[in-house]
């Protein structure tokens, strides 16, 4: 069965500075990966997703990330973060031929000004 | 725009009380999903259906059962809420390929 680490629980960062969020999967094959936000009292949203191919992908909001086989790491980042984008964050793995999602226990971001 | 509704943002239950918590889904989706997330743990799979009439256990299934009689709706049973099942609720709903979920806002239940 497949699973994911974020090993970081809180991250800090100012307003216009650069932000990487870290995830780590196990899965014996190519896997499915997504990264997930969520605003405090809301459900999450999706912000990209990886199945084949190009290992950089582009999201929504101004977000990236990169797919790196060799380090089982799926690593989200954002060049310049917005107050806004001060949220829960949540890696989350998946198989081909499955129906499940297995979520990170998240990251919270706080952005100060 | 395209949503999965849950009915109650929301709940406060008293201890025995069975708790329905619905969710509805207007994507035409084949498979829906119940997770509770509690701070630390973060999203733990509790149900999943991948068709009507068909459920399956996730990860946590203990104290909680699902009905889908319908393909757009999926409900989340508590037989008898206990204080330990105060937790936020979160339904998803995907295509049978899981090209990612798609979630609802959340319901905070709390049982007292």
């Amino acid at each position: 069965a497949q699973s994911v680490t974020q090993p970081d629980i809180h991250i800090t960062v100012s307003e216009g500075a650069s932000l990487e969020l870290r995830c780590n999967y196990s899965y014996g094959a190519t896997p499915y990966l997504f990264w997930y936000v969520q605003s405090p009292g809301q459900g999450l949203q999706l912000l990209l997703k990886y199945f084949s191919g190009d290992t950089l992908v582009q999201g929504i909001k101004g977000f990236e990330a990169e797919f790196k086989r060799s380090q089982s790491s799926f690593n989200l980042r954002k060049p310049s973060v917005h107050w806004s984008d001060a949220a829960e964050y949540f890696c989350a793995v998946g198989a081909p031929n499955d129906y499940k999602l297995s979520f990170g226990a998240g990251t919270t971001v706080t952005v100060r000004a | 725009d395209v949503k999965v509704t849950q009915s109650s943002r929301y709940l406060v239950k008293r201890t025995g009380e069975k708790v329905f918590l619905e969710c509805v889904q207007d994507m035409d989706h084949e498979n829906m999903f119940w997770y509770r997330q509690d701070p630390g743990l973060g999203l733990r799979l509790i149900y999943f259906s991948y068709d009507v009439k068909m459920k399956e256990k996730g990860d946590i299934p203990e104290g909680y059962s699902v009905s889908r009689e319908k393909k757009e709706r999926f409900s989340l049973i508590l037989e008898s809420a206990s204080t330990n099942q105060t937790s936020m609720y979160l339904c998803a709903s995907s295509f049978v390929s899981n090209y990612g979920y798609t979630f609802g806002s959340g319901t905070r239940l709390t049982v007292v």
